[in-house]
């Protein structure tokens, strides 16, 4: 069946740091992933779009890289500030085009 | 102010009874989404509506009934079928219809908490 996992342990960084998180996918090629922030008690919001034929796209401090071979995408951001801190979510293309999302990973920056 | 809003923020549900969850969106979106949020899970599809009238089940559609009257709306309700409803309930919408490209970005609302007492 298809997956997309996230690693479940929390990322903790120091503040001005690039903080890398990890989305990968078996069983499946999917068309696209996606990468949204969410809050704690709240909605998760869009962050960035990579599709399969896209190596890298980045928005201000972000970066996404999309690796069909590893079935990976990563996540960057640099500069980090206590502000990212929050969960990310990542989530590819399912039947139906249909966003199927992983369990996300909790970012913790420290000042 | 556009968007997409979810009443109400907080909902406690008795033994038995049902209840529903309200999503309006005025984004003049095509597409609406109801997902269910548990502790360290994902985000898991309940049911979706790719226009009015009519909608499709998701993943965990069993327990959940909805109505797409209205483009602008897709309430959502718990029913007593629903033996685990206690969890962070999500609505979403996006341009697109399902099928499409256009549907891929969702704009999610702020989220109802639903509490059994």
């Amino acid at each position: 069946s298809q997956k997309i996992e996230q690693n479940s342990e929390a990322l903790n960084i120091q503040e001005g740091k690039t903080a890398t998180l990890t989305c990968n996918y078996t069983n499946y090629s999917p068309a696209y992933l996606q990468w949204y922030r969410q809050d704690p008690g709240r909605g998760p919001v869009f962050l960035l779009l990579i599709r399969e034929n896209e190596k890298e796209k980045r928005k201000e401090r972000l970066k996404v890289t999309f690796d069909t071979t590893l079935k990976q995408s990563l996540f960057h951001i640099t500069a980090s500030q206590p502000a990212d801190s929050a969960t990310y979510l990542c989530a590819s293309s399912g039947g139906s085009y249909i966003p199927t999302f992983g369990r996300g990973t909790s970012l913790i920056v420290h000042p | 102010d556009g968007g997409i809003t979810q009443s109400p923020k907080y909902l406690f549900r008795k033994e038995g009874q049902n209840v529903t969850l309200s999503c309006e969106q005025n984004l003049n979106h095509d597409a609406m989404y109801w997902y269910r949020q548990d502790p360290g899970q994902g985000l898991r599809l309940i049911y979706y509506s790719q226009i009015v009238n009519d909608f499709q089940k998701g993943d965990i559609a069993e327990g959940y009934s909805v109505s797409r009257e209205k483009k602008e709306s897709f309430p959502l309700t718990v029913t007593s079928a629903q033996k685990n409803p206690t969890a962070f309930y999500l609505c979403a919408s996006s341009f697109g219809r399902p099928g499409t490209r256009n549907q891929e970005t969702q704009y999610f609302g702020p989220g109802t908490r639903l509490l059994v007492l």
